[in-house]
């Protein structure tokens, strides 16, 4: 089972465009974290937010966290085609299934 | 500072067969998680070690068993191999977990591509 899922599972846009991605989680949780992938790589860490916090940035990332509704948001402004991978969620060790993104030159 | 390694990166495997895999922590962590990726799909946690002690399972059989050695590095021993064992399989270091911040970062290694065939 899925701690996590993420919505969309794939999203493409332009070089320049925001893109934002969401989570969704069944149990309370301590923290919730994001990370990113590429093309079959290991993952990358990108951001942890506790329970207690209700947003948090790091350099073009912002997540926010609403734990009444036990969900999240991942948003990269001014995409780069570099962007390209699979984001996900991830609570306790369990991750969602991940969002595909393509950021298009 | 020496990031997450894993040994080897592809591996062909036949049905009913053994495989071992390895992977080396990064310095300082001694917390190794196991997960197995499927195509398509989001890592499944297998198990984690901490201290050399099976710490946390995840929802796979134990024909999937692990081990920690002193200097923290782990091995992932899958049996009696299935077609659907076909995966990514990453390793992931991280430093132990505290009472306000029970799970931490974590720093994968790149991934064995196990095929089962």
């Amino acid at each position: 089972s899925q701690q996590g899922e993420e919505d969309p599972q794939a999203l493409s846009i332009q070089e320049g465009e925001n893109a934002t991605m969401n989570c969704s989680y069944k149990t309370s949780i301590n923290n919730l974290q994001w990370y990113r992938q590429n093309s079959g790589r290991g993952l990358v860490h990108l951001i942890l937010i506790r329970s207690n916090e209700r947003e948090k940035h790091s350099g073009r990332l912002r997540v926010t966290l609403d734990t009444s509704k036990k969900s999240s948001s991942l948003l990269i402004t001014a995409s780069r085609a570099a962007d390209t991978a699979s984001y996900f969620c991830a609570s306790m060790l369990t991750f969602g299934g991940g969002t595909r993104l393509m950021v298009k030159p | 500072e020496t990031g997450v390694t894993q040994s080897p990166t592809h591996l062909i495997k036949t049905r009913g067969q053994q495989v071992t895999l390895r992977c080396s922590s990064q310095s300082g962590h001694n917390t190794v998680s196991w997960y197995q990726q499927a195509l398509g799909q989001g890592p499944q946690f297998i198990f984690q070690y901490y201290r050399e002690e099976e710490n946390g399972r995840g929802n796979f059989p134990p024909r999937f068993s692990g081990l920690q050695f002193p200097n923290y590095s782990s091995e992932l021993n899958v049996n009696a191999l299935e077609l659907d064992d076909s995966a990514l399989y990453l390793c992931a270091s991280s430093s132990p977990g505290t009472s306000n911040l029970p799970y931490n970062e974590q720093f994968f290694g790149p991934g064995t591509r196990l095929t089962v065939l």
